[in-house]
């Protein structure tokens, strides 16, 4: 596709239900980062692909978060039994590469799925 | 551990005033972009800066990398209500390394 796409855009859950945002990034790109951005805030990075294996999950919040990538394209971020602090903005990001010089690693995000927990 | 600070956190001016934002690490960078984020939206690229002392235009904003490659600057002339958004600050310490967001500012601009 032209751009990052994800999906739900809205996710609203009961407290300690399971949730899967899926990400699907742009064409080629072998990198592909999920974050958090609660309201008014920053974003807070949570694990990074490159291709299906993911070399940071320094990120993640807790054992009840999880991220997977298949076939160096689509990732699905499965939190479990949710919690009211969980909700947020997830956003998704995909860049040519992870690193190296300039013009290939910058960025593109997605929309976001808005995620509530009541 | 990295320290990145931007300030200010947040800034409301009136249409047409300059303004300028901040991003401070206590390391040095390898390079470092700058994303503005609409409501709504997921954060958009602005620019990339790689050399210490570089200063980028992009129309009405003006970009400089700090000569010690520890902070950056994003000064904005004449200031529009479209410039409205959250500017990230985005910094990557090593050429191998991901790039770490900032908590960013939020503008305002008032018609």
């Amino acid at each position: 596709g032209a751009g990052v796409s994800q999906s739900p855009s809205n996710k609203v859950t009961e407290k300690g239900k399971d949730v899967e945002l899926r990400c699907d990034p742009i064409s080629g790109h072998t990198a592909l980062y999920w974050y958090r951005q609660s309201l008014g805030q920053g974003l807070e990075f949570l694990i990074y692909f490159q291709g299906n294996s993911a070399p940071d999950k320094s990120g993640l919040p807790s054992d009840r978060f999880s991220a997977e990538r298949t076939g160096g394209s689509v990732s699905t971020l499965t939190i479990q039994r949710t919690q009211q602090e969980d909700s947020a903005v997830y956003l998704c990001a995909s860049s040519l590469l992870a690193s190296g010089l300039a013009g290939s690693y910058e960025q593109y995000f997605g929309p976001g799925t808005r995620l509530t927990v009541t | 551990t990295q320290l990145l600070e931007q300030s200010p956190q947040f800034l409301s001016i009136q249409e047409g005033e300059n303004l300028t934002v901040y991003c401070n690490s206590s390391s040095v960078f390898s390079s470092l972009q700058w994303y503005r984020q609409e409501p709504g939206e997921g954060p958009v690229l602005l620019v990339t800066v790689v050399t210490g002392g570089e200063v980028k235009k992009l129309k009405r904003l003006t970009f400089q990398f700090g000569d010690a490659r520890k902070d950056s600057s994003l000064h904005i002339t004449a200031a529009q209500p479209g410039d409205t958004g959250l500017y990230l600050c985005a910094p990557r310490y090593s050429s191998a390394s991901k790039i770490i967001f900032g908590s960013g500012t939020r503008l305002s601009i008032r018609p």
